[in-house]
């Protein structure tokens, strides 16, 4: 079984289109996440949920709002994409609070905005 | 904020052989967690090395193991005996430390090309 699953794996679109992006983690941790890595391999955090509570809230536009239904749960919708967002976007977890272990990363979603 | 530099943006080692991937960073914190990060080629980013900031210890994961020098900001990552399989982009991570849940600042990131 798949630890931490995104859907989709790649997403094609429009510009000024709207897209989600889900995520499902199996490990039973309480906090998830979103990291973006750009064209130049860069990686930063975007948001993070702890128990479905807001608790990481990055720059970034308000057009990207991250929804957390339940804490297994942790989806990004993304408002009239810009050429811009086109990224690789990984979910993440992990168990527990500060200074805590490993994050566990899902597959990451290639997202490109024509 | 943090900065993380990883200061060799690509290396190579022979197959067999050792090689240290270097990382130096800032940060405020005293306590606070560093790792390692490998994304090859699938993409998937996967653990593999972890540090305590309070542990004077050096972690060791079997061939990988790290130099971690907390009043110089160093943390470095070996790799010995080196395979195939470990030709990826390593990336150097520590957390914020305090109560950032999990906000890990990523470097650069270093290439690693394994020669057979």
């Amino acid at each position: 079984d798949t630890a931490v699953s995104q859907t989709p794996k790649y997403l094609v679109t429009q510009m000024g289109n709207d897209k989600s992006i889900k995520c499902e983690q199996n490990l039973g941790h309480d906090t998830m996440y979103w990291y973006k890595q750009d064209s130049k391999k860069f990686l930063k955090i975007m948001f993070s949920y702890n128990n479905k509570e807001l608790i990481i809230n990055e720059t970034v536009p308000n057009r990207f709002s991250p929804k957390s239904p339940d804490k297994a749960h942790l989806n990004l919708h993304i408002n009239s994409l810009e050429l811009g967002d086109s990224a690789v976007y990984f979910c993440a977890s992990s168990q527990g609070t500060a200074n805590t272990g490993e994050l566990f990363f899902g597959e990451g979603s290639r997202l490109t905005v024509l | 904020a943090q900065t993380v530099t990883q200061s060799q943006p690509e290396m190579s080692v022979q197959e067999a052989e050792t090689v240290t991937l270097s990382c130096t960073y800032d940060t405020s914190e005293s306590d606070y967690y560093l790792f390692w990060y490998k994304q090859p080629p699938s993409r998937q980013m996967i653990l593999v090395i972890r540090q305590e900031a309070y542990k004077q210890q050096n972690a060791t994961e079997n061939r990988f193991s790290v130099n971690f020098q907390k009043a110089a900001k160093s943390f470095s990552l070996k790799i010995s005996d080196s395979q195939l399989g470990d030709a990826a982009m390593y990336f150097c991570a520590p957390n914020a430390g305090g109560t950032s849940y999990g906000k890990l600042t990523f470097g650069q990131g270093t290439i690693l090309t394994v020669h057979p």
